[in-house]
């Protein structure tokens, strides 16, 4: 277990509804990003948080957009859903340090979102 | 533009065969280099990396991986697969002034191993 946890786990949503997806960080990790991975894809980069301020950000539209909070869980908003969201969406935390991260980065199993 | 490629995207083994899974980065300078796998329905996990150091990496589960710069290549190894081992692995590379910057770190799109018992 990466104590990275994710909810929920699996949810169905309609086309132009909105949806947040919740991530709790792994203790000790200031840094949390977010992947979306479609069937048999690499996970793709949506952004990452550093210190509840975005700080790198994948060629996502602004309709994705996410939150940090001061105990470092984190949320992924998406909102006017389309078919096309649909995906497994991950969060990954990882540990920042002035000169010295080690890169590897902590997932949790994810939230499996449906847009009919 | 950087890029990651897995040449072989399904693979498929007898217990007790031997695995390499190619990976190949198009993009020069130091790197730090990583292999993840994700069993059936579970979360993706670190196999093992390379930063620095021995080119010839050991992880988890038996794996190995060897760092060749002049190939530009971190293909992944182990000498006898099990059932157990069948997953998707993932190669992941960025520049090692990005390390922390999870923007830059490129994945490739994945291989599917099976092994069938």
């Amino acid at each position: 277990e990466t104590g990275v946890t994710q909810s929920p786990t699996h949810l169905i949503k309609t086309r132009g509804q909105q949806v947040t997806l919740r991530c709790s960080s792994q203790s000790g990790h200031n840094t949390v990003s977010w992947y979306q991975q479609a069937l048999g894809q690499g996970p793709q980069f949506i952004f990452q948080y550093y210190r509840e301020e975005e700080n790198g950000r994948g060629n996502f539209p602004p309709r994705f957009s996410g939150l940090q909070f001061p105990n470092y869980s984190s949320e992924l908003n998406v909102n006017a859903l389309e078919l096309d969201d649909s995906a497994l969406y991950l969060c990954a935390s990882s540990l920042q340090l002035a000169g010295a991260n080690t890169g590897e980065l902590f997932f949790g199993e994810g939230s499996r979102l449906t847009v009919l | 533009a950087q890029s990651v490629s897995q040449h072989n995207h399904h693979v498929i083994l007898s217990e007790a065969a031997s695995l390499e899974l190619g990976c190949n980065y198009s993009y020069g300078g130091t790197v730090n280099l990583f292999w993840y796998v994700q069993y059936p329905g579970q979360h993706l996990q670190l196999l093992l990396k390379y930063f620095s150091g021995d080119p010839l990496v050991k992880g988890i589960k038996g794996f190995e991986a060897e760092f060749i710069k002049s190939k530009f290549s971190f293909n992944l190894r182990k000498p006898s697969v099990q059932w157990s081992d069948t997953a998707e692995y993932f190669c992941a590379v960025n520049r090692e002034r990005d390390a922390g910057n999870n923007r830059k770190l490129i994945w490739g799109l994945g291989t599917s191993l099976g092994v069938n018992p």
